[in-house]
This record gives structure tokens, sequence and C-alpha cells, in this order.
């Protein structure tokens, strides 16, 4: 099992309606979650973290978190083209001092 | 301005050549690291520093050596490259050894 699973996608999603990128772990005891976004030849960009169980909002952008189903995922509102992207999700291990990144969803937005 | 950058942008190279990228923040950040994204796009950390020690070592083969001469700076030399080498590495720094962390525009080395 890999350590951070993402949908590789690519995901279709029109314009103005909600992405929904999803993102699983196996680490149990994993304290940090991160998501960056990546167009393509470009350097990953972050965009949100998370710590606690719950939602936490930020823009157009919300992640949720639920720590008992080790499930991290990100919502993006009115989805504009220029979020056409890949989406990481990345992973902070308990005790552990490295990001575990999963392998990226690509999500494409049409006008 | 930039908050993470790499020297070169750009790396075309022989099969067999010895080479070095270079990385610097201007964050104030205690740590760096070193990622390899390969053509899939899988991002991969190779080694991390925090104020200038060495705390994660990958299985990378040890004909990659990173130094870090200060906490601000973190290089990479490859010796004797490899086609498989070729990829895009990136440089990142954290806060710290726990926190989220910020990538430079990457090194896309192609070894011919």
């Amino acid at each position: 099992q890999k350590e951070v699973e993402q949908n590789s996608g690519p995901l279709s999603v029109p314009e103005g309606a909600i992405a929904s990128l999803n993102c699983t772990y196996s680490d149990r005891g994993s304290q940090s979650f991160f998501w960056y976004r990546q167009y393509s030849g470009k350097s990953p960009e972050l965009i949100m973290f998370i710590y606690s169980n719950g939602d936490k909002e930020d823009g157009r952008f919300t992640a949720q978190l639920n720590k008992a189903s080790q499930y991290v995922s990100l919502l993006i509102r009115d989805s504009q083209p220029s979020d056409s992207a890949t989406y990481l999700c990345a992973v902070l291990g308990q005790g552990a001092q490295k990001l575990v990144f999963g392998q990226g969803t690509r999500l494409t937005i049409n006008p | 301005d930039t908050a993470v950058s790499q020297t070169p942008k750009y790396l075309v190279t022989q099969m067999g050549n010895d080479k070095s990228i270079k990385c610097e923040q201007n964050l104030g950040h205690d740590t760096m690291y070193w990622y390899k994204q390969d053509s899939k796009k899988f991002l991969k950390i190779m080694f991390s520093y925090n104020n200038k020690e060495l705390i994660i070592n990958e299985t990378v083969p040890n004909r990659f050596s990173p130094k870090s001469p200060d906490k601000a700076h973190l290089n990479l030399h490859i010796n004797s490259l490899e086609l498989g080498d070729s990829a895009v590495y990136f440089c990142a720094s954290s806060p710290s050894a726990l926190g989220a962390q910020y990538f430079g525009p990457g090194t896309r080395l192609l070894v011919l």
C-alpha cells in the first residue's frame, strides 16, 4: 500500500463548479497535511495546510481532514480555468521529518 | 526577492560527467531539502539538512552528495551521471523539519 494515495485523474470539472480532490494516507499517526498546486513546468506551490480534524477555509479553497478515516480532501469552489493544474497531497508522519507526497491529481477546468 | 532560488535552471550533459546544482534561500529557514521529480511527476525526497546537519538521507546512490556550507545554502553534486538521473530536481526550505515546505523553481537535468 502506498503511503499517500491520490486518484491520478485527469479530473474534469466545468467552470464555476466545485472541484473535489481526495487523498488517503496509511500512517495513522500522521500529524500535518498539505496541499500543493503544480502548474505544468513549474514548481509545487503550497496552497493549504491542515493539522486538526474538520474543515479549514481559505478563499475558494477548503481543506477537510478526517484522521479516523485517514482521509484529507481539497475543495475548490467556483472553479476557474486558472485552477487547471496537478494537485499534490503531502503528509508529515508522526515523528517523521519528511513529507511524503501522493502522485498528484491532474485537474482540468473546462470553460 | 526570490525566496528559494536554484542554479542552473537547465542542465544538459553527457553520461559520465559530474555536475553540481546550487540552492539558496533567503527566508531565514532552518531546514532545506532536495527532491527529485521523475517523468511520471512523482516527487520524492532525497536529502534534508537542518542547520547544516544532515537529517534525512533516503535511498539515493552515493554518486549524489549534498553539501550545506551554511543554513541558507544547500548544494547537490552528482558524479558519473547516468541516463536515469534525468529528472527535475527541486530544492525546498521550511522553518523547521516539521513545517510547510517552500519550493525553488527546479533544475531540469537531461543526461544524454
